[in-house]
């Protein structure tokens, strides 16, 4: 079962431009994470946001996380040719037990365009 | 430090032949685990190893096995392979069993069974 969804499946941009992605959940999580996967190849880890924490930046990538709603948001500000690729949100829920059991929703495809 | 490796990239079978997905990590990572990738569904968890003689059922364990002899190794059996089980499988590894530690992920093999 899919824990994490994003809003929106597709995203299209001007390069220069903010790209905001959205994440929702379902049951209580120990942190999420935020992965990029650029077309052919493996998932790349982006930025981990503990339930105890609101935001957290990394160079040009803001995520906040409002564990009331059960949302997060991932924007890439002054975005780039280079950002195009599908972006993944993944949750650890609290029910993992010993191990982790991340979650991954199905993705947005951000298109930038040059 | 070549990450995690996985062989083949491609690989074509017939419904009913077996064969083995091939992981490696040279991180010394404790946790490893397979997910596969299929259109509109994201990653689901196949199954999971959290250290060297130890390995668990992820959402979608049916028709795989798994084993862990060593911390580099973790190979993924397809046992009788039916047109279901096409899809894109990633490996990934992480330094802990605990949620908060990223991971990191193999460029994938591109299963099609006929």
């Amino acid at each position: 079962s899919q824990q994490g969804e994003e809003d929106p499946q597709a995203l299209s941009i001007q390069e220069g431009e903010n790209a905001t992605m959205n994440c929702s959940y379902k049951t209580s999580i120990n942190n999420l994470q935020w992965y990029r996967q650029n077309s052919g190849r493996g998932l790349v880890h982006l930025i981990l946001i503990r339930s105890n924490e609101r935001e957290k930046h990394s160079g040009r990538l803001r995520v906040t996380l409002d564990t009331s709603k059960k949302s997060s948001s991932l924007l890439i500000t002054a975005s780039r040719a280079a950002d195009t690729a599908s972006y993944f949100c993944a949750t650890d829920p609290i029910s993992s037990g010993s191990a982790r059991q991340l979650t991954f929703g199905s993705g947005t495809q951000l298109t930038v365009l040059p | 430090n070549a990450g995690v490796t996985q062989t083949p990239k491609f690989q074509v079978l017939k419904t009913g032949q077996s064969m083995t997905l091939q992981c490696a990590q040279d991180m010394n990572h404790e946790y490893m685990s397979w997910y596969r990738q299929d259109p509109g569904m994201g990653l689901r968890l196949i199954h999971y190893s959290v250290g060297a003689g130890i390995t668990d059922q992820g959402e979608v364990p049916n028709g795989y096995n798994v084993s862990r002899s060593t911390t580099e190794d973790f190979p993924l059996r397809l046992l009788s392979a039916a047109p279901s089980q096409t899809s894109v499988y990633f490996c990934a590894s992480s330094y802990s069993r605990q949620g908060d530690f990223p991971l990191h992920f193999g460029n994938g093999t591109r299963l099609t069974v006929t």
